[in-house]
């Protein structure tokens, strides 16, 4: 186990639906990330978030709205998905942003599929 | 553009041998590179990271490092079937917080 949790692990939802996922990081990490992982693609950046502030959005569509409410929760809004939204959701987490070296850990992910 | 350069694969090495996977960077700026395995349905973990030139070996893994070349590799010795997994090469380039991933090598280790 790394420390990072995610819930829920598979999730299945419509177009229409609203939902959110989860992450908990037990390191003491004051970083945390959220990835996109796609069949075929690289891994993809999608939020990064420093001592509960935002420090990076990669150009990610507002259905994705994220929230940190404190260093060890990170949430994933999601709302009007697409079909091609359907991916493996990763949280990661790292000591700081300070040095270009923090090792990320990541959390198990949730398979999202979009109907 | 930060790119990050892998051979997807699959590679397929006999039980025993040594597995030798690459990846190319393109910022030359790049800082520090990571080593992540991903198992089928599962998130990646972290093998190794460098940040010198040259070699740094951890058990059966040694992750070596050329940055005038802007590649790094990772070798696995005594390769078992248990390796078989995609492996992900990460970067983080010059000025920048984050890890740049490649598209991953999937490795088959043949009993």
């Amino acid at each position: 186990e790394t420390g990072v949790t995610q819930t829920p692990r598979h999730l299945v939802m419509g177009m229409t639906n609203k939902k959110s996922l989860k992450c908990e990081q037990h390191l003491g990490h004051n970083a945390m990330y959220w990835y996109k992982q796609s069949a075929k693609k690289p891994l993809e950046l999608m939020f990064v978030y420093n001592f509960k502030e935002q420090t990076e959005n990669n150009s990610v569509p507002s259905r994705f709205s994220p929230e940190c409410p404190n260093s060890s929760h990170l949430f994933l809004h999601l709302h009007t998905l697409q079909p091609e939204d359907s991916a493996l959701y990763l949280c990661a987490s790292s000591h700081g942003l300070a040095e270009s070296s923090d090792t990320q850990y990541f959390g198990p992910g949730t398979r999202l599929t979009v109907l | 553009q930060k790119e990050v350069e892998q051979n997807s694969g699959p590679l397929s090495v006999p039980e025993g041998a040594i597995a030798s996977l690459n990846c190319t960077y393109s910022d030359r700026g790049s800082q520090s590179f990571f080593w992540y395995r991903q198992y089928s349905g599962k998130s990646p973990e972290l093998i190794m990271f460098i940040y010198s030139n040259g070699d740094k070996e951890d058990g059966r893994f040694t992750a070596q490092l050329n940055k005038a070349s802007q590649y790094v590799s990772l070798l696995i010795r005594d390769s078992q079937p248990s390796d078989s997994a995609t492996y992900l090469c990460a970067v983080t380039p010059a000025g920048a917080n984050n890890l740049f991933f490649g598209t991953g090598t999937r490795l088959t280790v043949i009993p």
